[in-house]
């Protein structure tokens, strides 16, 4: 099966800085890669998604890379804010496991006043 | 994109009884998954909750332990059975509308589960 892997587990940034987190897959059949965004006690909120037909998307400070051939995807944030504090999840799936996801383990992300 | 709400949104329970979580979407969804989050960790998928058959589990959960059912499209319920403490978890139903371009999986709120 998949499986997903997420560097770095805590990242810790200033405001105003790039944050940057990265994941592997092992299913090259992967063809969906979401990004969610979990607040304390809140659900995972989708906030970017890509497929393996394009290579780079952006929605105003988020976007999302991916290489197929290395079998990885990242998600870059711009001029972070304290706001934008949560755990980051990665995750994947192919349209022949029924949009079934699996997720990378989380990164917290702090960005500092 | 959908309105989904669980029921009930937190319970505290007794080793060796039985919970069960509603999981009710305001529009019609092909998909509706079942999944778990343990403190502090991310989620897992339990199963996918199949419309008019039998729910399919994920390796490492059965049905035994989480019966799961889908009368609809837009209503699904997870049971946690004979329950220990070490199904203190988070529960959360998602749904989405199998397809290419349409597969965006969103979640419920989610059930917060502790078993004394």
């Amino acid at each position: 099966g998949e499986n997903v892997e997420q560097h770095p587990s805590t990242l810790s940034v200033q405001e105003g800085d790039s944050a940057v987190i990265k994941c592997t897959y092992s299913d090259s059949a992967s063809n969906y890669f979401p990004w969610y965004k979990q607040e304390l006690g809140k659900r995972p909120q989708l906030i970017i998604d890509i497929r393996s037909n394009v290579g780079e998307k952006k929605d105003q400070r988020i976007a999302v890379t991916l290489n197929k051939t290395a079998k990885h995807f990242s998600l870059h944030i711009t001029e972070t804010q304290p706001e934008d504090s949560a755990v980051y999840f990665c995750a994947a799936s192919r349209e022949t496991s029924g949009s079934r996801l699996t997720f990378g383990e989380g990164t917290q992300l702090t960005v500092n006043p | 994109s959908a309105v989904i709400s669980q029921k009930p949104s937190r319970d505290i329970c007794q080793r060796g009884t039985s919970l069960t979580i509603q999981c009710q979407v305001d529009s019609q969804v092909t998909m509706m998954f079942w999944y778990r989050q343990q403190p502090g960790q991310s989620l897992t998928l339990i199963a996918t909750a199949n419309q008019g058959s039998e729910a399919t589990y994920e390796s490492g959960f059965v049905i035994d332990k989480f019966p799961i059912s889908r009368p609809n499209l837009t209503f699904s319920t997870l049971t946690v059975s004979n329950m220990s403490p070490e199904d203190s978890s988070i529960y959360l139903c998602s749904v989405s509308h199998a397809g290419s371009s349409t597969d965006t999986q969103y979640f419920g709120p989610g059930t917060r589960l502790t078993v004394l």
